[in-house]
């Protein structure tokens, strides 16, 4: 069973500073969810990864397959980033089983 | 608005009933997952379809079944409700087996 853990669990900062939350996994995955949920409950797809880097806007998602690691960086922070931040695999099991381990996520608060 | 959508958006029942969750996915995604967000359990995977057949089995409970109909909307049954089963239910779609999730607004489910 894959053991998704994030750090920080809570992220406080200021508007501008440079966030960097963190995701290990215990076991081999196929890919990498990182997921927004605001305030009122809705999930976002932030990024899928499976190697690499991705990039949109200000948000950056890196992985280390070899270090079963992966960061998710947001860049010049605003308030309105301030959600939950969740990262999730899916295992690379081969049985067709694409449900997702989620972490246990990070509650980001950016203030002005 | 990720395409996905969900009915209802809040039930609220009591112990011992039953109660259908609806999901209808993006326009031409063939796999459906439903997910449970809980306080103490926080995100963690059900059940997930593949143009119309159950394809994996999360920490689904016995007394919840699920299912895909032809046109690809599923429905969560939810019978002998009991107060642990106040949750958000949120369905996702996802076009093939490795193709990124998009989540429906979720079903805020209370268990009088």
């Amino acid at each position: 069973k894959n053991e998704v853990e994030q750090s920080p669990q809570n992220l406080t900062a200021q508007e501008g500073e440079f966030i960097t939350i963190n995701c290990s996994y215990s076991v081999g995955i196929s890919a990498l969810h990182w997921l927004q949920q605001h305030p009122g409950g809705g999930i976002v797809s932030l990024f899928m990864l499976s190697s690499g880097k991705k990039k949109h806007g200000r948000l950056i998602a890196t992985i280390n397959i070899q270090e079963k690691h992966s960061s998710l960086h947001i860049t010049a922070s605003h308030p309105r980033d301030s959600a939950v931040y969740i990262c999730a695999v899916k295992g690379d099991l081969g049985g067709g089983a694409d449900g997702l381990t989620f972490g246990k996520g990070t509650h980001l608060i950016i203030q002005p | 608005d990720s395409g996905v959508t969900q009915t209802p958006k809040h039930l609220i029942t009591a112990t011992g009933q039953r109660v259908t969750l609806r999901c209808s996915p993006r326009s031409g995604d063939l796999s459906v997952y439903w997910y449970q967000q809980s306080l103490d359990q926080g995100l963690q995977f059900l059940i997930q379809y593949y143009n119309g057949e159950e394809r994996a089995k999360g920490n689904i409970l016995e007394r919840f079944s699920a299912q895909q109909f032809p046109d690809l909307h599923s429905e969560l049954n939810l019978s002998s409700l009991e107060l642990g089963d106040s949750a958000l239910y949120f369905c996702a779609s996802s076009l093939g087996r490795s193709d990124t999730q998009y989540f429906g607004p979720g079903t805020r489910l209370t268990v009088l």
